[in-house]
């Protein structure tokens, strides 16, 4: 079976640091991958997301980045984190072709 | 532009009741519609779906109803539990191309509690 995993779980971090968020998917080959932001009492954002190894197609313009390395892992950085920054960042993966999205933990990210 | 609108931030209803949720949306081009349930603190669990060429989706306890023409569709849940309070997404996918056509644009959620 499909698992994904996040990390850290929770992370405070000072304004101005630089941020770096994991996320991996075991069990599937090739999958589409997301990134997604949930701000206090807002619905999920789609941040990011990725149909393969280095293709990363961008949704809002703002202060993050992400990278594809590997196949079944996708990564969620910042250079200077701002206090706008601060929420629940959720990744998610797909079968190549299906709708249906399948999310991680979650992690929970405040900026001090 | 909120294309994917819950209007109801909150639901109240008794144990064995029916629960229904509600969700409309804006973008004709949208083809697939999903529900998901999130509790705090961790990330949202898929529920049920459908595809716009059906009305009516049924798994168990859920069931999902299309209405093409009002644009909206709506969950409902029966009997409810007190196991089902969670707050619950309604997501919509479709009218692009390649990997954009499938992006769910979520709305803001509906909490629903369900009193023993």
């Amino acid at each position: 079976s499909q698992t994904i995993h996040q990390w850290p779980a929770t992370l405070v971090q000072p304004v101005g640091s630089p941020l770096s968020l994991e996320c991996t998917v075991e069990g599937t080959s090739n999958p589409n991958l997301y990134w997604y932001r949930q701000a206090a009492g807002r619905g999920l954002q789609l941040l990011f997301y990725s149909v393969g190894i280095g293709q990363i197609s961008s949704e809002v313009p703002q202060n993050l980045s992400a990278s594809r390395p590997q196949d079944r892992q996708f990564i969620l950085s910042s250079k200077k984190l701002l206090l706008s920054d601060s929420g629940f960042y959720l990744c998610a993966w797909s079968v190549q072709g299906w709708r249906e999205q399948f999310f991680g933990p979650g992690t929970r990210l405040t900026v001090l | 532009d909120q294309q994917v609108k819950q209007n109801s931030p909150s639901l109240s209803v008794q144990e064995g009741r029916i629960s229904i949720l509600n969700c409309d949306y804006t973008n004709s081009m949208f083809d697939y519609f999903l529900w998901y349930k999130k509790y705090p603190a961790e990330g949202p669990t898929f529920l049920i779906s459908i595809s716009s060429i059906k009305d009516k989706n049924e798994d168990g306890r859920f069931t999902v109803f299309l209405n093409k023409s009002a644009k909206h569709l709506s969950l409902h849940i029966v009997p409810s539990q007190p196991g089902d309070s969670a707050v619950y997404f309604c997501a919509a996918s479709g009218g692009g191309s390649g990997g954009s056509n499938y992006k769910l644009t979520f709305g803001k959620g509906t909490l629903l509690t369900v009193n023993p």
